[in-house]
């Protein structure tokens, strides 16, 4: 779906570097989410939020920080990149709790 | 701890073949949904199932929710092609803010 984008699609960064992974929805939905996708773990929930300026942490949270100023908006940065964070990033969105969610087409990082 | 099981992890069938993937969990849940992502792409949501006992259809999808709301089971007729993927069940248990994802069944199809 068109509604929601990730960028970049691919990245590669070394060790250290502090690394952004852009979302965004046109379909005003309230809930987001932010997934890791490992072989053998399936998705894993990083961060969500449930409206702009709310957002609470996942399953997985440690060496990520997100904001949502925005409604629209939800990105995702690793303050100093390692490289067990080597993985596909999906964002999504849903329009509210335990709703069907809407993921973007993922994005793919290598920390080297 | 492990929240919810999904198996067979893999699974491989000639063409033609049915094909069936569970889902199942030790607490109620209050709703389960079902996820398709083709190699290469992203999840895409196929159904919700929220009642005990339901089960829903989609052409030679068949998705069922247990009657004590803890498993769910997708099973599908005469395999194609076009079913390569892994399938996901993602489950909302009960009192809980966000769902969680079992780990897939991925299906390859043989022609």
């Amino acid at each position: 779906d068109a509604g929601i984008t990730q960028s970049p699609r691919y990245k590669i960064t070394e060790t250290g570097r502090q690394v952004t992974l852009m979302c965004h929805q046109t379909w005003s939905h309230s809930y987001m989410f932010w997934y890791r996708q490992d072989l053998g773990h399936g998705l894993r929930l990083i961060y969500y939020s449930a409206a702009a300026d709310i957002t609470d942490k996942g399953e997985v949270p440690d060496g990520y920080v997100v904001s949502r100023s925005k409604t629209e908006n939800f990105p995702l940065t690793l303050e100093s990149a390692t490289r067990s964070q080597t993985s596909v990033y999906f964002c999504a969105s849903s329009r509210g709790q335990g709703q069907p969610q809407h993921f973007g087409d993922g994005t793919r990082l290598s920390i080297l | 701890g492990q929240q919810v099981m999904q198996i067979p992890q893999y699974q491989h069938v000639q063409e033609g073949e049915d094909f069936t993937t569970y889902c199942n969990s030790s607490t109620t849940l209050s709703n389960i949904q079902w996820y398709k992502q083709r190699p290469g792409g992203h999840p895409v949501f196929l159904i919700q199932l929220v009642k005990s006992g339901e089960v829903k259809k989609q052409k030679r999808l068949t998705f069922q929710f247990g009657e004590a709301k803890k498993n769910s089971s997708l099973h599908i007729t005469a395999t194609q092609t076009t079913d390569v993927g892994t399938y996901f069940c993602a489950v909302l248990r009960t009192g809980a803010n966000n769902l969680f994802f079992g780990t897939g069944t991925r299906l390859t199809v043989i022609p």
